[in-house]
């Protein structure tokens, strides 16, 4: 099993681009999550999803859009990159409360994104 | 609304040698779940630890321990016999029970000293 895997790694945006995270799972979960995480402020939810098709706000949305077409997707979208977007993004996923999973989040690699 | 606090931004400890991270959290409710989480340089997020609020007695996982304190709202972690591959940052982490959202306390950074 990868796990949680996120492409890319690290990319340099210029204000105004847009661009698409890929986070894919192989575990058959239920949940998955977009965080941001910067200095001193731990991880922020940006968006989740509980289920394909499924997509909910989390604390800091805005500026961001996802979509869930496949269970083992999940996709996190810039549309018009801006300076505080600035971040390292993570993925993670976990099994649905409702079917008696686990409490806990599985978490990729991270992207860092620099937008200039 | 939930809150988690890590009061200590950055903790050393000499090989071998143990040491504590605090951790403390705002919340009414009364059944919830609790985590510590380790990431290091390569930045992937690791699960250390997980202590279920209906549960009295501490979690442990071979070096790693907590202390629970529910009436105190604390959750502090405790690493025995450190090793300079335990040097990482280390949160602290909530989820209530019946939703799926997990909030994280700002990071503690742990260096370990050969």
């Amino acid at each position: 099993n990868a796990g949680v895997t996120q492409t890319p790694k690290f990319r340099v945006l210029k204000t105004g681009q847009s661009m698409t995270l890929l986070c894919a799972q192989d575990m058959n979960h239920e949940y998955m999550y977009w965080y941001r995480q910067d200095p001193g402020m731990g991880l922020r939810l940006i968006h989740y999803s509980v289920g394909e098709g499924t997509t909910a706000k989390g604390e800091v949305p805005d500026g961001y859009n996802v979509s869930r077409l496949k269970k083992q997707n999940f996709l996190l979208g810039l549309e018009s990159a801006a300076p505080s977007q600035t971040s390292v993004y993570f993925c993670a996923s976990s099994y649905s409360l409702f079917a008696g999973g686990q409490e806990t989040q599985y978490f990729g690699p991270g992207t860092r994104l620099l937008v200039l | 609304a939930q809150t988690v606090t890590q009061s200590q931004p950055e903790m050393s400890v000499q090989e071998a040698e143990t040491v504590t991270l605090s951790c403390t959290y705002d919340t009414s409710e009364s059944d919830y779940y609790l985590f510590w989480y380790k990431q290091p340089p390569s930045r992937q997020m690791i699960l250390v630890i997980r202590q279920e609020a209906y549960k009295q007695q501490n979690a442990t996982e071979n070096r790693f321990s907590v202390n629970f304190q529910k009436a105190a709202k604390s959750f502090s972690l405790k690493i025995s016999d450190s090793q300079l591959g335990d040097a990482a940052m280390y949160f602290c982490a909530y989820r209530k029970t019946s939703y799926d959202k997990v909030i994280f306390g700002p990071g503690t950074s742990l260096s370990v000293i050969p």
